[in-house]
């Protein structure tokens, strides 16, 4: 089974608009991580944002903020007043243990904003 | 400041070649990692070292030799390769313990093999 499922395979949205990347993950480890990354066409994995499994609050980074839904095991990524310089590949990802070196990526999603 | 410095960003090599690849970090991270990422795919783990020592070899090739000199340097040395090997080789490090554990990754090398 796919530890973390990306079902988009692209979005598009409006310049200044706000987005949802959906991310589902499949764990059966009480203690883990999700985190987003940006990989724009220059290569680099940006990290973006981190949720942890024992996190109370949903994670906000200035315009990221994660929509962590432990039940549904759903972390989305939302991203608002959407910029040209969003358009990207984004991936969801997670690490299953305290301290683990594995990172499950997603397949990702290709993220096109529209001026 | 969470720069990993990948060197080089480009490379273009024969079967018959030897090259390396090399990546650098001054975070204080005692994790480091090899990751080869083919177009439109995640980012597949090939190696990890942790504390300078190998901990993780996902059953690469062994025309693919990882070196870690120190904690700050990690080095990727090729051979033989063939032209499916052309590909994204990203570095990333890490802390070793804490919960968040976050991958920070280089900007990559895109080799060909012609």
């Amino acid at each position: 089974a796919q530890k973390i499922t990306q079902t988009q395979p692209g979005m598009f949205v409006q310049e200044k608009e706000a987005v949802t990347l959906d991310c589902t993950y499949d764990t059966s480890d009480p203690s883990y991580g999700l985190f987003w990354y940006k990989q724009p066409s220059s290569g680099e994995m940006i990290f973006l944002i981190y949720q942890g499994s024992y996190d109370q609050q949903n994670a906000t980074e200035g315009r990221y903020s994660l929509n962590f839904q432990k039940a549904r095991k759903s972390a989305n990524l939302v991203i608002s007043a959407s910029q040209l310089g969003d358009s990207a590949m984004y991936f969801c990802a997670m690490r299953e243990a305290p301290g683990a070196n594995n990172l499950f990526f997603g397949t990702g999603t290709r993220l096109t904003v529209i001026p | 400041d969470t720069e990993v410095t990948q060197t080089p960003k480009h490379l273009v090599m024969g079967m018959t070649n030897k090259k390396s690849l090399k990546c650098e970090q001054h975070m204080g991270h005692r994790a480091m990692y090899w990751y080869k990422q083919k177009a439109k795919k995640p980012p597949e783990l090939m190696f990890v070292y942790s504390y300078e020592k190998l901990s993780i070899n996902e059953s690469v090739p062994s025309r693919f030799s990882p070196e870690c000199p120190n904690s700050s340097l990690l080095n990727l040395h090729l051979h033989a390769l063939q032209p499916e090997d052309s590909a994204l080789y990203l570095c990333a490090s890490s802390r070793e313990r804490g919960a968040k554990n976050i991958q920070y990754f280089g900007a990559g090398t895109r080799l060909s093999v012609l």
